[in-house]
């Protein structure tokens, strides 16, 4: 089993600064990375795919960047609806066994 | 417009079952792959089961083989989960969603299963 292991568990920003988050896979997954924020009370939604290509409707904010077993998600400019979970999963292996991260808190400052 | 609905969660013994639902519309439900991914109270996601567009192939995580069992109805553009032999450890909110590209675009919002005496 592919482990994803994120960094840091919690980060507190300043809205209007930038937030780095991190995600680093156990062996290589190449680019079969995604990227899932997730509010209380809500269902998961998909920002990220293809390691760095944006989901339907997801603003130019948003961008992942790694490959490989380190991957990075950074949000521009935060903006108050941005604080929330995000996790990072990942699709390599077939048969599917997809994992995820155990989540990412990105807090107000 | 894309919607998932989940139905069919609720309290139930240990060893006991229980049959998700997920009523999808919006968009063509018969050319997608589709999945079943939980997250037990104040924890992470797991991903549960996947489905092929026809049937005919089905895959689970390594917790759930042999107790869950993913289906598909093209005809009523529904997605099931028959989950038996329940522990206490199912317990969880259980999500239906679409697959793109391996990954989940769009989710419904969750139907919640307790195991517990």
């Amino acid at each position: 089993e592919i482990v994803m292991t994120q960094s840091p568990a919690t980060l507190s920003v300043s809205p209007g600064e930038r937030a780095t988050l991190s995600c680093r896979a156990s062996q290589s997954v190449s680019n079969n990375l995604a990227w899932y924020q997730q509010k209380p009370g809500q269902a998961p939604r998909l920002l990220i795919y293809g390691a760095s290509t944006r989901a339907t409707a997801i603003p130019a904010r948003f961008s992942g960047s790694g490959s490989g077993t380190e991957f990075t998600l950074s949000i521009s400019s935060l903006q108050s609806e941005d604080f929330a979970v995000y996790y990072c999963q990942q699709y390599k292996n077939w048969p599917p066994e997809y994992t995820f991260g155990q989540g990412t808190k990105l807090e107000i400052k | 417009e894309v919607q998932l609905v989940e139905s069919g969660g609720g309290l139930v013994q240990p060893g006991g079952s229980l049959r998700l639902s997920c009523a999808a519309s919006g968009f063509t439900f018969s050319t997608y792959w589709m999945k079943w991914v939980r997250q037990a109270p104040g924890k992470g996601l797991e991903w549960v089961a996947s489905i092929k567009q026809d049937g005919t192939e089905k895959y689970y995580v390594d917790s759930v083989k042999g107790r869950f069992t993913i289906s598909r109805d093209n005809a009523r553009n529904s997605l099931y989960l028959q989950m038996n032999s329940l522990r206490a450890e199912d317990t969880a909110v259980y999500y239906c969603a679409r697959e793109w590209y391996s990954c989940g675009d769009y989710w419904g919002q969750g139907t919640l299963v307790t195991v517990s005496s």
